[in-house]
């Protein structure tokens, strides 16, 4: 089966735009979440969804939000981009059973200018 | 909150040894997985292995075992007869039963010919 697709692959933006990133998970899972990937953080949480509700949110300012539709595909927002937002974000889809492991994207570079 | 430390921001291994990698958590629930991914320089983060906390035998996928101490919170990867294509970044990651999913900063993995 089709693995998680993560669209668009790069993406270049100016600081104080806003950027859309899309995610579609594994046909039948219905858990996605979103991780922020820097050389010096490593990888941060940023929320996970669930049949459309927001189920758990990191330690990120409101400018990242994020939905999910009814298909289970998610999109992340940035709002006012700032240098700093520059980073690899990866999805990941998971079923909902404890033990099941996340799949994930090929991620989205954002580089921002 | 649930954190992840990998302490070992970067280890080598010369072909054919033997290496270990560190990972430490802490929580306060009783029902978790703990899991260890692999990404290649490709960008494609892949899973290793995971290991149930209830369950005491450590969990071993061919030439990856883990050192499983749950009350010590530590979940140590040990990888027997390293091979070029094992060179990568390896992420520990903690899930609960809220599916939240943790990971560490991330361990670069080097191999030596």
């Amino acid at each position: 089966k089709a693995g998680v697709t993560q669209t668009p692959r790069y993406l270049i933006k100016t600081r104080g735009q806003q950027v859309t990133l899309s995610c579609s998970p594994i046909s039948g899972h219905r858990s996605v979440s979103w991780y922020q990937q820097t050389p010096g953080q490593g990888l941060q949480f940023l929320f996970e969804y669930f049949s459309e509700t927001q189920r758990n949110k990191g330690n990120f300012p409101g400018r990242f939000s994020g939905r999910q539709f009814s298909n289970s595909r998610s999109e992340m927002n940035v709002s006012t981009l700032e240098l700093g937002d520059s980073a690899l974000y990866l999805c990941a889809s998971s079923s909902s059973a404890l033990q099941a492991e996340a799949f994930f994207g090929q991620g989205t570079r954002l580089t921002v200018v | 909150a649930q954190t992840v430390t990998q302490s070992q921001p970067e280890m080598s291994v010369q072909e054919a040894e033997t290496v270990t990698l560190s990972c430490t958590y802490d929580t306060s629930e009783s029902d978790y997985y703990l899991f260890w991914y692999k990404q290649p320089p490709s960008r494609q983060m892949i899973l290793v292995i995971r290991q149930e906390a209830y369950k005491q035998q450590n969990a071993t996928e061919n030439r990856f075992s883990v050192n499983f101490q749950k009350a010590a919170k530590s979940f140590s990867l040990k990888i027997s007869d390293s091979q070029l294509g094992d060179a990568a970044m390896y992420f520990c990651a903690y899930r609960s039963a809220n599916n939240d999913m943790r990971f560490g900063a991330g361990t670069r993995l080097t191999v030596k010919p």
